[in-house]
C-alpha cells in the first residue's frame, strides 16, 4: 500500500537557518503531495502542495518539489522564525482522489531566538 | 467564512462504553473525512463521507462507524471503548474535485481510562 516516510526529529534550529525536512514516498501511479503543519492544540492546516511531477508547491516562504524519479517531496525554507516551530506531516492522497490521506510520522521543528 | 468545527474538543470516558464526536464542515462543503491521531500509530484515516454515502474506509474496526447528514455535517461513533482508543479525532471537509484542499478542525481530545 501507499506509505510516506518522513525525516525524524526533533529538529531543533536557531533563527535565520536553512531548514529541510526530508520525506520520501511509496505510491502507485501519480498521487497527489501535500505538506501539512500542526500547531500546538489545533488542528492541521495545509502548508503546500503539488499534485503532478515537477510541480513545485511555495507558501510562507516555505518550498517543496514534487520528484517522480527519487520519490520525494523535501520541504525547505531559506531562512526560519520562531513562528515557524510547529509539527510538519508529509502526506499523499492518491490518483483521482484528495480526501483519503496517507500521513508520515511528522517532524518536530523548534525555532530558537 | 466559518471554519470545521468539532464538538465536543475534550471527552473522557471509560473502557466499555460507547462515544459520539460530531463534526460541522465549512459551508458548501460536501465531503468529511475523518482521521485518528496517536502518538504510536500517528495520523491514520478511518473514512470519508459524501452525500449520505461513505465512500472510503481505512483499516479500523467495526467498532468505529460513521454518518452523514443532509446538510453534511457528520458524527462518527466508536462503541466498546478501549483504552487504546485515546486519540485526537480529526474532521476535514472538502469541495468534491480532485485535488482540493482538506480543511482540519481542531479535533476532539477523547481520553479512554
Amino acid at each position: 500500500g501507499d506509505s510516506v516516510t518522513q525525516m525524524e526529529g526533533p529538529v531543533t534550529l536557531s533563527e535565520e537557518a536553512f531548514l529541510t525536512i526530508n520525506c520520501t514516498y511509496t505510491a502507485t501511479g501519480y498521487p497527489s503531495l501535500f505538506w501539512y503543519v500542526q500547531y500546538p492544540g489545533e488542528g492541521l492546516q495545509l502548508l503546500l502542495k503539488a499534485t503532478k511531477a515537477d510541480d513545485k508547491g511555495s507558501n510562507k516562504g516555505f518550498e517543496a518539489t514534487y520528484r517522480k524519479e527519487t520519490t520525494s517531496f523535501h520541504l525547505e525554507k531559506g531562512s526560519v522564525q520562531v513562528s515557524d516551530s510547529a509539527v510538519y506531516f508529509c502526506a499523499l492522497s492518491p490518483s483521482g482522489s484528495a480526501r483519503q490521506l496517507t500521513f508520515g510520522s511528522g517532524t518536530q521543528l523548534t525555532v530558537l531566538p | 467564512k466559518a471554519g470545521v468545527t468539532q464538538t465536543p474538543r475534550y471527552l473522557i470516558k471509560t473502557r466499555g462504553q460507547q462515544v459520539t464526536l460530531s463534526c460541522s464542515p465549512i459551508s458548501g462543503h460536501r465531503s468529511v473525512s475523518w482521521y485518528q491521531q496517536t502518538p504510536g500509530q500517528g495520523l491514520q484515516f478511518l473514512f470519508e463521507y459524501f452525500s449520505e454515502t461513505q465512500r472510503n474506509k481505512g483499516n479500523f474496526p467495526g467498532r468505529f462507524s460513521g454518518r452523514q447528514f443532509s446538510n453534511s455535517r457528520s458524527e462518527m461513533n466508536v462503541s466498546t471503548l478501549e483504552l487504546g482508543d485515546s486519540a485526537l479525532y480529526l474532521c476535514a471537509s472538502s469541495f468534491d474535485s480532485s485535488y482540493n484542499e482538506q480543511f482540519f478542525g481542531p479535533g476532539t481530545r477523547l481520553t479512554v481510562l
